[in-house]
């Protein structure tokens, strides 16, 4: 079993739609949380970082995490055909080396 | 958000050369960047944990004498791939992190090894 697990779509969606894109985790360790955003051959570009539980909220996306039961999302209000990416979750803990682990991504596909 | 910035975007070369990567970050200092490998329609796979004025932390299965990390300061990194091979071919992305663990990536480089 993999410690974060990810669905890869695709998920395809029409303009305006509200997304929910979701990973679940095993290390109950894991305390930052984050949701990258990597269009085809670009490196990710950062869109959420969140410590510990609870929700935040930037524009149109939101992130929330459920430690209890180690599960985060993140939701896209108004989705655009440009929000159509690759969309990875990754998670650290504040011990070791605190390399991020990362899920396999979702690719979201936004129709206009 | 930080910036980080990665040179070259990419390379081809002939097998058997050697290739560096510049990882810098514009903005903020790192103590740590971290270096990744990305196969097509594939997750990120680390490689190696890059750590400021010490050798490098290599993931299992990743060969330390054929993948040279330096990381001289706090605001850059190089990789080089030593004597290159076909199956060296990838994309190469590197990251730094803050002292909040947000890692900021860079845009990466296609490396093709004829």
């Amino acid at each position: 079993q993999k410690e974060v697990e990810q669905d890869p779509g695709p998920l395809s969606v029409p303009e305006g739609a509200i997304v929910s894109l979701n990973c679940t985790y095993s290390n109950s360790a894991f305390q930052y949380f984050m949701w990258y955003r990597q269009y085809s051959r670009k490196g990710p570009e950062l869109l959420m970082y969140t410590y510990s539980s609870g929700n935040k909220e930037d524009g149109r996306f939101t992130a929330q995490v459920d430690k209890s039961s180690k599960y985060i999302s993140l939701f896209i209000r108004d989705s655009q055909p440009s929000d159509s990416a690759t969309y990875l979750c990754a998670m650290t803990s504040d011990t070791g080396r605190r390399a991020l682990t990362f899920g396999s991504g979702t690719r979201l596909q936004v129709q206009p | 958000g930080a910036v980080v910035s990665q040179h070259p975007s990419r390379v081809i070369c002939k097998s058997g050369t050697s290739v560096k990567i510049e990882c810098r970050s514009l903005d903020f200092q790192a103590t740590t960047m971290f270096w990744y490998r990305q196969f097509p329609k594939q997750s990120l796979m680390l490689m190696a944990t890059s750590n400021e004025g010490s050798k490098a932390t290599y993931e299992q299965g990743v060969e330390k004498d054929k993948f040279l990390i330096n990381h001289a300061s706090l605001t850059l990194s190089t990789l080089t791939v030593t004597s290159a091979h076909p199956e060296d071919s990838s994309f190469y992305i590197c990251s730094a992190r803050t002292n909040r663990y947000e890692q900021f990536f860079g845009p990466g480089t296609r490396l093709t090894v004829l």
